[in-house]
């Protein structure tokens, strides 16, 4: 079944530090989603991107998706306090049950001052 | 809109016990999705439904869970027995359908379940 791996496992950066999160698929995806998890929460969805090759910006966070639409990528620039949490990719498949959502194995993020 | 609303929050129950967890997706939404969550094996996607039938349920672990969707507003994840290894944070989310094959997904709050 498809499978979507994210690394690192955990990252532990300084405040205003940089942060990359990577994600793969072992399938090619009709689209890929971002969402973030804070400690003791529940996932929020954050993006999404559709389109081969795609980059998306929010404040400090870009998006972007693979030119193969196996891979995903999320970049934090000057990481703060407030960013803390565990990021996940999710993923669509593109042949099959178009809408089953299979999430990555997630990235945990810690910030410190 | 409320959200999506699960219940209950929290669930102490003693092995070999019957389990029900609920849920209430938002108005509107066409697909419901539960999610086990530990620390070990992730966020896994158990079971989900596309106007109140069940489309995928390969991610059920085994026999001893079923879900329902009896109608457009309510579904239920019941284990029976439960067993300590069925300790998990399990998520419910819903999503409406786009053109470009779905949507973002609305989480509840999630059910803490311990089973001793």
């Amino acid at each position: 079944g498809q499978q979507v791996m994210q690394i690192p496992q955990y990252q532990h950066v300084q405040e205003g530090e940089d942060f990359t999160t990577y994600c793969n698929s072992s399938t090619t995806l009709s689209n890929i989603q971002w969402y973030k998890q804070r400690p003791g929460g529940h996932p929020v969805f954050l993006i999404q991107l559709v389109k081969s090759g795609e980059v998306k910006k929010q404040k400090r966070l870009t998006f972007q998706f693979g030119e193969a639409k196996k891979n995903s990528s999320l970049h934090i620039t000057a990481t703060q306090t407030t960013d803390v949490g565990t990021y996940f990719c999710a993923g669509r498949p593109f042949t099959g049950t178009a809408s089953k959502l299979t999430f990555g194995t997630g990235t945990r993020l810690q910030v410190t001052l | 809109d409320a959200g999506v609303i699960q219940s209950p929050r929290h669930e102490v129950t003693e092995m070999g016990q019957e389990v029900t967890l609920r849920c209430k997706p938002i108005s509107g939404h066409d697909y419901l999705f539960w999610y086990r969550q530990t620390m070990m094996r992730g966020l896994e996607l158990l079971i989900y439904f596309n106007n109140n039938v069940p489309i995928d349920d390969s991610g059920m672990p085994e026999d001893r869970f079923s879900a329902k969707m009896p109608n457009a507003s309510f579904s239920t994840l019941k284990i029976q027995p439960s067993e300590p290894r069925d300790s998990a944070v399990y998520f419910c989310a819903s999503s409406s359908p786009s053109t470009s094959g779905g949507t973002e997904a609305f989480f509840g709050q999630g059910t803490r379940l311990t089973v001793v």
